[in-house]
């Protein structure tokens, strides 16, 4: 079982906006930067930002990452079909002494 | 461009063990900055963190699995492999091995850049 939560679903309409929330605590987004990634069928995850709001080279500005306190979030602006996919936030937790992601959100294109 | 590259048995008999290695090229697996990572997603489920080693030798691995893997580096092969002993049906999976950039400063993690494309494990008798 994560320690991390996060919605299992998120939907809109492509060129709209969807947002995924990260809910963790003081031992792991408290005092860590949290990265997202992109999972898509069939293929290898894909880091989609680190440290919290920085975009790998390669990564379109429509993705954005934020942290506050012990919760972090994806932002997806002007949807495409492209980006249905599943997204995991992920992070390093303090207690645990490990690498934890997040239990994912599945995006859907409507 | 580094690139990984997972190998090893598709098909495992339940209370044997699993071993994977994963293959380094297009750079040096031998450079500080980063740690050389196993993670796993089961069939429906979401993604595991297995463990990690850096090139020393210095291992990490999630607390559910410890007493059962084992992960190790060989710099001459650029390789790094992972064990995992008595398999049940439940450590089926697709099982990935990436790298993970290591933090400069305390707390700052850079996530995992580079990813092998996966090989499935089916634990099955």
């Amino acid at each position: 079982q994560s320690v991390l939560t996060q919605p299992p679903s998120a939907s809109a309409t492509p060129g709209q906006r969807v947002t995924i929330s990260c809910s963790g605590s003081s031992s792991n987004i408290g005092p860590n930067t949290v990265n997202w990634y992109q999972h898509l069928p069939e293929t290898a995850p894909k880091l989609l930002i680190f440290t919290n709001n920085q975009r790998p080279s390669g990564v379109p500005d429509r993705f954005s990452g934020s942290k506050s306190g012990t919760s972090a979030s994806l932002a997806i602006s002007g949807l495409q079909s492209d980006d249905e996919a599943d997204y995991y936030c992920s992070t390093w937790d303090d207690t645990l002494s490990a690498y934890v992601f997040g239990t994912g959100t599945k995006v859907t294109v409507l | 461009q580094v690139q990984l590259q997972e190998s090893g048995p598709g098909l495992v008999k339940p209370s044997q063990t699993l071993s994977l290695t994963c293959t380094v090229s297009g750079g040096s697996i031998s450079g500080s900055s980063y740690y050389w990572t196993w993670i796993r997603q089961p069939v429906g489920k979401g993604l595991e963190w297995i463990g990690r080693v850096y090139m020393s030798g210095t291992t990490k691995y999630n607390p559910s699995l410890k007493s059962r893997v084992t992960i190790s580096v060989d710099t001459s092969k650029s390789q790094f492999s992972l064990n995992l002993t008595s398999v049940t049906a439940a450590d089926t999976a697709v099982y990935y091995c990436a790298r993970d950039r290591v933090p400069v400063v305390r707390g700052d993690y850079y996530g995992m850049d580079v990813w092998g494309q996966g090989t499935t494990v089916t634990v099955s008798s």
